[in-house]
């Protein structure tokens, strides 16, 4: 089945600074790599996603990039605020999906 | 659009109880929900997708007779912890899709928080 890895774990940034989430897939099989916002006790909100004929999307302050070949995607914010502070995971699947570990990004003010 | 909604949103039961878990999509028909359980400061895992009026495809080391799914029409789909441990509580969240070809766009119901004391 599919794995997905997800790095850092956690990442600390000032305001106004990027913020870079990575992660990797395993199988070549994966055509859909969405993104997820999560606020503690709240449901998973889909914040970007990008689909396996597409190797970049980008949505105001927040992009996305898919390398097939590498098996990678990551996700960019810039600009980021005090409000961007949760936790963020990674999807790869297609019919179904496999989730990151996640990370927790806290944006200092 | 896309609105999931859950029921209940929380949960404390005894245990040896079953506890039934609804979750609805409200403006839209969904072709296939998904039922994920997350320990706290863990990642989504994938329990089980269920279809309309099929039966549901359970991931590794999920117990079917445990975690009952029921997906009777394109706007319901329940699941029912059958005989609820202390290990069982979690936090359960279900999402549905309007798409089962290929690619799709999962929207997630607001969590159900299961205590089992």
């Amino acid at each position: 089945g599919e794995n997905v890895e997800q790095h850092p774990s956690t990442l600390s940034v000032q305001e106004g600074d990027s913020a870079v989430i990575k992660c990797t897939y395993s199988d070549s099989a994966s055509n859909y790599f969405p993104w997820y916002k999560q606020e503690l006790g709240k449901r998973p909100q889909l914040i970007i996603d990008i689909r396996s004929n597409v190797g970049e999307k980008k949505d105001q302050r927040i992009a996305v990039t898919l390398n097939k070949t590498a098996k990678h995607f990551s996700l960019h914010i810039t600009e980021t605020q005090p409000e961007d502070s949760a936790v963020y995971f990674c999807a790869a699947g297609g019919g179904k999906l496999t989730f990151g570990q996640g990370t927790i990004l806290t944006v200092h003010p | 659009g896309a609105v999931v909604s859950q029921h209940p949103s929380r949960v404390i039961c005894k245990s040896g109880t079953s506890v039934k878990i609804e979750c609805r999509s409200l403006d839209f028909q969904a072709t296939t929900m998904f039922w994920y359980r997350q320990f706290p400061k863990q990642s989504l895992m994938l329990m089980a997708t269920s279809n309309e009026g099929s039966k549901a495809t359970y991931e590794q080391g999920v117990e079917k007779d445990k975690f009952l799914i029921n997906h009777a029409s394109l706007t319901l789909s329940t699941l029912t912890v059958t005989s609820a441990h202390p290990e069982d509580s979690s936090f359960y969240i279900c999402s549905a899709t309007t798409d089962n070809r290929g690619a799709e766009t999962q929207y997630f119901g607001p969590g159900t928080r299961l205590l089992v004391l």
